[in-house]
């Protein structure tokens, strides 16, 4: 069974930190990979990754993936209290026939003051 | 350009009635993807369509379940003869072509079912 699997559940830091999510995925027909960032709202979209050792990055966002180790990290540096939120991972197949993303549980962060 | 939008953002049922759940897709977008979000689990696809077709509903429940994405209109879900175990968020995304392409996701339908 597909399955894709974040760590840590939830984390605590404080303002200027930096973290690391992670996950991992086990998926047939493996596609790309993509990042979410999910307050109290849309799932907004962060992140699409395709190909290994290619970072992608975005101001104090940068995520990469591994295709032979089957996992992509997400990387905050210097966190704000606006990066408080439900970091999500999700997976699409490469089947033309769905369009369906697999999702990790998520990653809830809290960046205190 | 305006992105995702769901309508109502919560809606109240009692037990045995119909939720009806809307969703336009951003302008452009002709694939829309139905997801739910139980309490303090992850997003679970539902059901993908393209314009008057449905193309993947492996995650739709069997019974009291159906979606539908008209040509003119929004695309709708419905539910009936709710019960308590259909309180969830659902979300509904949409893309420009299909799979594997990124989908953007709309606010929500916060669904309470009494």
């Amino acid at each position: 069974e597909d399955k894709v699997v974040q760590s840590p559940l939830s984390l605590v830091v404080h303002e200027g930190d930096t973290v690391t999510l992670n996950c991992s995925y086990e998926v047939t027909n493996f596609r790309s990979l993509l990042w979410y960032k999910q307050e109290k709202k849309a799932p907004t979209f962060l992140f699409m990754l395709t190909s290994s050792g290619i970072e992608k990055k975005s101001g104090r966002l940068s995520s990469i993936l591994d295709k032979k180790e089957l996992f992509s990290i997400l990387n905050i540096t210097a966190t704000q209290t606006g990066d408080s939120a439900v970091y999500l991972c999700a997976v699409a197949r490469g089947s033309s026939n769905t369009g369906k993303l697999i999702f990790g549980q998520g990653t809830t962060l809290q960046v205190k003051p | 350009n305006a992105g995702v939008m769901q309508n109502p953002r919560h809606l109240v049922r009692r037990r045995g009635q119909e939720a009806r759940l809307r969703c336009s897709p951003m302008k452009g977008h002709s694939h829309v993807y139905w997801y739910r979000q139980l309490p303090e689990e992850g997003l679970k696809f539902m059901v993908y369509l393209q314009k008057e077709n449905i193309i993947d509903e492996s995650g739709m429940p069997k019974e009291r379940f159906s979606a539908e994405f008209p040509k003119e209109g929004p695309s709708i879900l419905r539910i009936q003869q709710v019960v308590r175990g259909d309180s969830a968020a659902y979300f509904c995304a949409s893309s420009p072509l299909g799979s594997g392409t990124t989908q953007y996701f709309g606010p929500g339908t916060r669904l309470t079912v009494l």
